[in-house]
């Protein structure tokens, strides 16, 4: 059974800086990774996509990295700003013919003014 | 990106009572839909995935008849939760897939049961 971790579980930074939030799944037999943000009482809004056979994708200061044969995916944020923000969440789906997501647990960032 | 549409944002019903959730996309067809189900400080949790036309396929542990789900039209998915208890107080996530690789997500329903 595939389990997705998201280690810290909660960040804090002072705006500006650059940070990196980690993403590792157990399973690394997946089809695609994908990266949410879910601000308070709100649905996630789609990132950035991974697909298996790439190796980075990136969305102005948004970088996400995916390395398939160690399980891990890692979102780098540059110059981070309050807006930033958020809950981050990776998740990761098996196959192609299978459309389920699996969710990691999430890290909550805030960004220091 | 593509818009999916969840109404209510927010609904307050009394226990015994059946609450309805929509979930639309909006500039797309939807060819499957998924209802999430997410804990305070937790991740989701996946309920049900539906396909237009077809019964929906729930996951272990979720109770059928407790959370009907009809999925009627490609661009229309509604979870009912029906004769709802405080326990089904909860946040409620639909997301729906196309013919593109990734999955869009609603803005989610707040349901409390009182």
């Amino acid at each position: 059974k595939q389990e997705v971790t998201q280690i810290p579980a909660a960040l804090s930074v002072p705006e500006g800086e650059n940070l990196v939030l980690n993403c590792s799944f157990t399973d690394s037999a997946i089809y695609n990774l994908q990266w949410f943000r879910q601000d308070p009482g709100k649905g996630l809004t789609s990132l950035l996509l991974i697909q298996s056979s790439q190796r980075e994708q990136t969305s102005g200061r948004l970088n996400a990295s995916l390395d398939k044969s160690s399980g891990r995916s890692t979102l780098y944020i540059a110059a981070s700003q309050p807006g930033d923000s958020a809950t981050y969440l990776c998740a990761v789906r098996p196959n192609f013919g299978n459309e389920k997501l699996t969710f990691g647990t999430g890290t909550r960032l805030t960004i220091i003014p | 990106g593509a818009v999916v549409s969840q109404h209510p944002s927010r609904v307050i019903c009394k226990s015994g009572t059946s609450v309805k959730i929509e979930c639309r996309s909006l500039d797309f067809q939807a060819t499957t839909m998924f209802w999430y189900r997410q804990f305070p400080k937790k991740s989701l949790m996946l309920m049900a995935t539906s396909n237009e036309g077809s019964k929906a396929t729930y996951e272990q542990g979720v109770e059928k008849d407790k959370f009907l789900i009809n999925h009627a039209s490609l661009t229309l998915s509604t979870l009912t939760v029906t004769s709802a208890h405080p326990e089904d107080s909860s946040f409620y996530i639909c997301s729906a897939r196309g013919g593109t690789l990734e999955a869009f997500f609603g803005q989610g329903t707040r349901l409390t049961v009182v």
